[in-house]
């Protein structure tokens, strides 16, 4: 089946330092979504991208989808502890039909104060 | 709007009884999805259903495993025969093809097999 690669796998970062982090895939994507995840709760959808080149912000969160449609990026610039969680890609690959998305297996990310 | 609502949230039993997890939707939503996740690994997709059509079920979706939304509203997931293996938080979306919406997640069942 489809497969998703996110990295980095993790990040401990500082307080107020921005942060970067990918996905690719080996197939062709229509959809990109970008989720975040806190301890013991579902995903929250916090980005969703639609068109080649498209980039979207959320407050402090920009994810863009690539030109070649096989990846994704989400930025977070000046993080604070509260970002704290695991961050998930997932996609909707061409032809699959709208129902079935496929997720990375996540970043989690580390905010020290 | 309460957004996407699952019970219990967690559960433990024995190896070989049989479970049943239940989803209730957000309300004006028409699609419904089970999803598995183990831990550190992203959410995999188990089955869908479109108001009460069963549309899609994914490879994962063993004999053991059946899934129900008979009014078109809230959807039931049973495992029979509970295997070590099938420990994992199962999560259940909804979305609205009306409105055009993505998946909204609800908190999940963690289901712990002993």
């Amino acid at each position: 089946g489809q497969q998703l690669n996110q990295s980095p796998q993790s990040m401990f970062i500082q307080e107020g330092e921005d942060v970067s982090m990918n996905c690719t895939s080996s197939s062709i994507f229509n959809t990109w979504l970008w989720y975040k995840q806190d301890p013991g709760e579902g995903p929250v959808l916090l980005i969703a991208l639609y068109k080649a080149g498209e980039l979207t912000s959320n407050g402090r969160l920009t994810a863009q989808f690539g030109i070649t449609r096989k990846d994704s990026f989400l930025n977070i610039s000046a993080s604070i502890p509260s970002d704290v969680g695991i961050y998930f890609c997932a996609g909707r690959p061409m032809n699959s039909g709208y129902s079935t998305l496929t997720f990375g297996k996540g970043t989690m990310l580390l905010v020290s104060p | 709007d309460t957004g996407v609502s699952q019970d219990p949230r967690h559960k433990i039993t024995k190896r070989g009884q049989n479970v049943t997890f239940r989803c209730d939707p957000i309300s004006e939503h028409n699609r419904l999805y089970w999803y598995r996740q183990t831990l550190g690994q992203g959410p995999e997709f188990l089955t869908y259903f479109q108001n009460e059509a069963q549309l899609e079920k994914s490879r994962l979706l063993s004999d053991r495993f059946s899934a129900e939304r008979p009014k078109g509203s809230f959807s039931t997931l049973e495992i029979q025969r509970t295997e070590q293996g099938d420990s994992a938080m199962y999560l259940c979306a909804s979305s609205s093809d009306i409105r055009n919406t993505e998946a909204f997640f609800g908190q999940g069942t963690r289901l712990t097999v002993v």
